[in-house]
Formats: structure tokens, C-alpha cells, sequence
């Protein structure tokens, strides 16, 4: 079964970097978009961008420009999410989603992976 | 930016009883190709969100068939026939004609 494990929380101070990975599993990986979702507290969920393993394309939203790089282990079967210069604004529950609707000529989220928390404190 | 408003932002209602979501989008969500590029989803507490019904009505596998979706260009509707205890919890709207794609902020449903 298809299965996206992410990995654990973590707490960071302000202007430090974060890693999440989103181990995948149970289907072909380089054929599905892996895309980042975040929440923050009391925020509507927010599209970070997406990384497409099997031909690396890649799309991250402006807002994030600069700041998030996704990337990819094939053998592992792994995405990460790296986001630098952290400000409080980035503590939220951050979240994997695979992109299943590319044979429907869409986009939608079919599996999502359990979130990882990030607190951004001093 | 597309913008993607719910209402209400909650709603009660007592088991064995109809609901609906409104959302409204910024532009037109109507594609090139006659689809409109809107899904839902539905977080209950504690659980990441689970995708519930993509193009605007069409049911994901294993979605129960009293969720309907429906609407077209900028107005689209979720409606559950019979709410079950189940069916509580957050439900967004999304669209993903354009990135960066955005949600809707969520309609509360609880269980009167």
C-alpha cells in the first residue's frame, strides 16, 4: 500500500535551516509529484511547491524563493524539504502529499504523509 | 495569487441530516479544456487531510457516495446528503488551476 513516512519534530532557532524527509513507498516513485503543504497555526494550508523525482521538475512558490530547495534519493525513495533562514512565521506542521492526478489531467493530493511540526523559538 | 473563500466557516449539524460548503474562487477555475481544476479535502482532528473529490465532483476511490461535489468557473459546492458522526472535522476546498495552488480557510463541521 502507498505509504508516505515523514520524519520527526523538530525545534529550531531563528535563522537556523530545517530538513524534513518524506519517505515513500508502495508505488513507482519517479512516476509521482511529491508536493509540500504547511500549516501554520490558525493559517489556511499553504502549497510550498513540488519536485517530480522521475524527470526533477521542479516548481517552488514565490513565496518561498530562495529560501526552500527540494531534492530527492531515488534508491531510498526519499523527498526532502530543506528551508533556511527560519523565522517564527515558519513554525507550523509541515506536510508530504503525492500528487496522484496526473493521469486525470489534474492535480490532487491521494496520500499525504503524517506532518512534521516545526517550532522556530529562541 | 487565486483566492479560494468557504462558507460558512462552521456549521452543526444533527446526524442523518443534509450539509453544505460553499466555496468561491478569485478567477474562473475553468480550464482550457472544460474541467474545473478544484478539489476537497477533509482533515478530521489530529490526522492529515484526506482528498475527498477532485474536478469539481468527481469522487475519489472509496469516498462514500454521499459526498457530492458540484459548481462550475468560480462557485462550487461540497454537500454531504446524510451527515454521519464520522464526517466531523475541517473541509478545504483547492484549487490547482494555477500555482501556487491554495486552499480554501476551512469550514468547521461538528456534530449537533
Amino acid at each position: 500500500q502507498v505509504q508516505l513516512v515523514q520524519s520527526g519534530a523538530e525545534v529550531k532557532k531563528p535563522g537556523a535551516s530545517v530538513r524534513v524527509s518524506c519517505k515513500t513507498s508502495g508505488y513507482s516513485f519517479d512516476d509521482y509529484a511529491i508536493h509540500w503543504v504547511r500549516q501554520a497555526p490558525g493559517q489556511r494550508l499553504e502549497c510550498m511547491g513540488w519536485l517530480t523525482p522521475g524527470n526533477n521538475n521542479l516548481k517552488i512558490s514565490e513565496k518561498f524563493q530562495g529560501r526552500v530547495t527540494f531534492t530527492k534519493d531515488t534508491p531510498a525513495s526519499t523527498v526532502y524539504m530543506d528551508l533556511r533562514s527560519l523565522t517564527s512565521e515558519d513554525t507550523a506542521l509541515y506536510y508530504c502529499s503525492r500528487d496522484g492526478g496526473w493521469t486525470s489531467g489534474t492535480t490532487f493530493f491521494d496520500y499525504w504523509g503524517q506532518g512534521t511540526r516545526v517550532t522556530v523559538s529562541s | 495569487d487565486i483566492v479560494m473563500t468557504q462558507s460558512p466557516l462552521s456549521l452543526a449539524v444533527i446526524p442523518g441530516e443534509p450539509a453544505s460548503i460553499s466555496c468561491r474562487s478569485s478567477r474562473s477555475l475553468l480550464d482550457g479544456n472544460g474541467y474545473n481544476q478544484v478539489s476537497w479535502y477533509l482533515q478530521r482532528p489530529g490526522q492529515s487531510p484526506q482528498f475527498l473529490i477532485y474536478l469539481s465532483s468527481t469522487r475519489a476511490s472509496g469516498v462514500p457516495d454521499r459526498f457530492s461535489g458540484s459548481g462550475s468557473g468560480t462557485d462550487f459546492t461540497l454537500k454531504i446528503s446524510r451527515v454521519e458522526a464520522e464526517d466531523v472535522g475541517v473541509y478545504y476546498c483547492m484549487q490547482v488551476l494555477q500555482a501556487p495552488y491554495t486552499f480554501g480557510q476551512g469550514t468547521k463541521l461538528e456534530i449537533k
